[in-house]
């Protein structure tokens, strides 16, 4: 119930493309839902976050879209850059621990 | 741009060993997480902490592990008898919310145990 199941595994994007990673879970308590970005060798950081009352977020090229019935969320990373190239997470919480998705590696291609 | 800092980078350790793990929250969060990640794997919660008590620990955080907040600024992790399975990198994290929204993370320890 804790779980937080995120798909793909791994990402080919070209750049400009649109890249899409989701996630699904089970507890209807969570009410938080972040996504991280992560180079190698270096932290988590916070990228967006959404809460339930609303079903899309944006900022900038990133969007997050909240299906609450579905329990699933995903992240839209529109016109794709090299640089956007890294492992990101999703993860829920309903407390203040943060149960994290098991990662996406997305690599944009020129 | 506020952040959080780690020290070391990297720890190497013999099983058995004593390892204290270092973190600087920025410095107006008042909430303080530790959570690691096993090489190639997701980031799991260890402990939350706030105003000098454990809030929640997962089952990972056992008698061998313990937080302090020795003074106002640093936030430790010590792990007793260090195991060959404790190699991981290990994350810092704070927050000004209580509900645990917007945790920033640090740059990582990277513990390895021989």
């Amino acid at each position: 119930q804790q779980q937080v199941k995120q798909s793909p595994q791994s990402l080919i994007v070209q750049k400009g493309g649109i890249s899409i990673i989701n996630c699904a879970y089970e507890n209807t308590a969570f009410d938080y839902f972040p996504w991280y970005q992560q180079f190698p060798g270096k932290g988590p950081a916070l990228l967006i976050a959404i809460r339930p009352d609303v079903s899309e977020k944006k900022e900038g090229r990133f969007t997050i879209s909240f299906n609450k019935s579905a329990k699933q969320f995903s992240l839209h990373i529109m016109d794709s850059q090299p640089g956007d190239s890294a492992t990101y997470f999703c993860a829920a919480s309903n407390t203040d621990k943060l149960i994290f998705g098991t990662g996406t590696r997305l690599q944009v291609f020129p | 741009e506020p952040e959080v800092t780690q020290t070391p980078s990297h720890q190497v350790t013999q099983m058995g060993q004593e390892v204290i793990l270092r973190c600087v929250p920025i410095s107006n969060h008042l909430y303080f997480y530790w959570y690691r990640q096993i090489l190639g794997q997701k980031v799991e919660f260890l402990v939350s902490f706030y105003n000098n008590e454990i809030s929640e620990k997962s089952e990972i955080f056992d008698d061998q592990f313990s937080v302090e907040r020795p003074d106002g600024s640093n936030f430790t992790l010590k792990i007793r008898s260090t195991k060959l399975e404790d190699s991981a990198m290990y994350f810092c994290a704070s927050s000004e919310d209580p509900r645990g929204y917007e945790q920033y993370f640090g740059p990582g320890t990277r513990l390895t145990v021989t």
